[in-house]
C-alpha cells in the first residue's frame, strides 16, 4: 500500500515569490492536514481538508492557503514568501481526522528554503 | 498555556534500559492521543495511539493515558540505539493534531 506522497521534496525560492506544494494521501484516506515544522516552533497546524472542504485552519496569515481535489489530493500555496517561511512542510493523511481521532500518517515532507 | 507540553530535556539512557517520556495536555475534551517518532531529517512516524484510560502495549512500547490528570506517557523497554530519535506527543480533536515540542532520546550503547 503506497504511503503519503509529497512533491517536491526540496524547494529554494526567493523572497516575494509564491510556491505550491502537493500531497497525495494514502488510497482511501479522505482527510489531509498540513503542518509547518521549524526548530523554534515545532510542528504547527496549518489547515485540514475533508472531502474538498476546509474544516479547520491554524493561526497562519492569509498568505497560506490550500485546497483539496475530488480525488483527495491536496495542495497548499504560500504567496509573497518571507524568509521566515523557510521550514519543513508536512502533509498528514487520515481516514477521517474527526474529534474521535483516527491515526494520521505523514509524508516525507517538502523542505522549503526562502532566500 | 500550551495545548500539549513536553517539558523534559534530552534523555540519555543506556542500551537495554527503560526510557520514560511524559506529556501533559490542556483540552479535557480530547479523546485521542498519539506518539510519533522522528529521526533527524525525516518525517514523524506514528508509533502508538491511545484513546482510553490505562495502558496500551505494542512490542517494546507502552503508552499510558490518565484523563483525570491530563497526562499521557510513553515507555520504551529494552532501549536500542535505533530508538535514538525525537518523540512527539500529539493530541487529536477539532480535525487537527496539536503537538508538543518533542523529547530527544539518546540511547547509549
Amino acid at each position: 500500500k503506497a504511503g503519503v506522497t509529497q512533491t517536491p521534496r526540496y524547494l529554494i525560492k526567493t523572497r516575494g515569490q509564491q510556491v505550491t506544494l502537493s500531497c497525495s494521501p494514502i488510497s482511501g484516506h479522505r482527510s489531509v492536514s498540513w503542518y509547518q515544522q521549524t526548530p523554534g516552533q515545532g510542528l504547527q497546524f496549518l489547515f485540514e481538508y475533508f472531502s474538498e472542504t476546509q474544516r479547520n485552519k491554524g493561526n497562519f496569515p492569509g498568505r497560506f492557503s490550500g485546497r483539496q481535489f475530488s480525488n483527495s489530493r491536496s495542495e497548499m500555496n504560500v504567496s509573497t514568501l518571507e524568509l521566515g517561511d523557510s521550514a519543513l512542510y508536512l502533509c498528514a493523511s487520515s481516514l477521517a481526522l474527526t474529534d474521535l481521532g483516527t491515526e494520521a500518517f505523514f509524508g516525507q515532507g517538502t523542505r522549503l528554503t526562502v532566500v | 498555556q500550551k495545548e500539549v507540553e513536553q517539558n523534559s530535556g534530552p534523555l540519555s539512557v543506556p542500551e537495554g534500559a527503560i526510557a520514560s517520556l511524559n506529556c501533559t495536555y490542556s483540552d479535557r475534551g480530547s479523546q485521542s492521543f498519539f506518539w510519533y517518532r522522528q529521526y533527524s531529517g525525516k518525517s514523524p512516524e506514528l508509533i502508538m495511539s491511545i484513546y482510553s484510560n490505562g495502558d496500551k502495549e505494542d512490542g517494546r512500547f507502552t503508552a499510558q493515558l490518565n484523563k483525570a490528570s491530563q497526562y499521557v506517557s510513553l515507555l520504551i523497554r529494552d532501549s536500542q540505539p535505533s530508538d535514538s530519535a525525537t518523540y512527539l506527543c500529539a493530541q487529536g480533536g477539532n480535525n487537527r493534531l496539536a503537538f508538543g515540542k518533542g523529547n530527544q532520546v539518546v540511547v547509549i550503547p
